[in-house]
């Protein structure tokens, strides 16, 4: 298994300033993965960041938006850019395990842009 | 069409009752498929994995129709700590990116 720490918890954000998600994990890992849940949604996967390479975005996300840091194996952060309330939402960092089928989450992060 | 469908509920059950949760999913392709919980304000954590026979995990039991794209689980003797968002996850198997889909959820409510 692994351990996933995340920070911060939750935050309150004025409209156009930036928030950087930080998320840390016990063990080396190859691919980390961020995660937006809008309220009764179901999670929708904003991107994958691999050390040393640039993030891979899915659609509808983009890098200016939502740059990503992967500096080591253990560690990634998320910015969320020039927010706007249609950004508040939980963000989830996320590894895999057991050969890439199983995923393990951090405790998110509960953003409020108002 | 969601790549991912279910039921998003709520079920309101009784302690005790069985109650049964269900998914469809779209792509013939996917390789693995899984359950998982979300308690209010919390991450998702692994409940289970559905296999190809079916599987069982005390009172959890889980069944996969590939021919029909659907999963199911079953909680029986359903307890107060059951109350929660179950979320049915499927996998491609895409290797370089994850390709775990994320249903919305089914949300259950077992009431004493």
């Amino acid at each position: 298994s692994a351990v996933i720490s995340q920070k911060p918890s939750r935050d309150i954000c004025q409209r156009g300033t930036s928030l950087t998600i930080q998320c840390q994990v016990d063990s080396q890992v190859t691919m980390m993965f961020w995660y937006r849940q809008q309220p009764g949604q179901s999670l929708t996967l904003i991107a994958t960041a691999n050390q040393g390479s640039e993030a891979t975005y899915e659609s509808g996300f983009v890098i200016d938006k939502f740059p990503i840091s992967r500096p080591n194996l253990t560690f990634s952060t998320l910015t969320v850019s020039n927010m706007s309330p249609e950004d508040s939402s939980i963000y989830l960092c996320s590894v895999d395990s057991g050969g890439g089928t199983r995923a393990f989450f951090g405790q998110g992060t509960r953003l409020t842009v108002v | 069409r969601k790549e991912v469908e279910q039921d998003p509920g709520p079920f309101n059950v009784p302690e005790g009752a069985t109650v049964a949760f269900n998914c469809t999913y779209s792509n013939s392709a996917s390789q693995s498929f899984f359950w998982y919980r979300q308690d209010c304000r919390k991450e998702p954590k692994l409940l289970m994995s559905v296999y190809s026979s079916g599987n069982e995990d005390g009172r959890f039991t889980a069944q996969l129709n590939r021919a029909s794209q659907y999963i199911s689980l079953l909680i029986r003797d359903s307890k107060l700590s059951d109350s929660a968002t179950y979320l049915c996850v499927v996998n491609l198997m895409d290797t370089g990116r994850r390709a775990l889909t994320f249903g919305s959820g089914t949300r259950l409510q077992v009431q004493p």
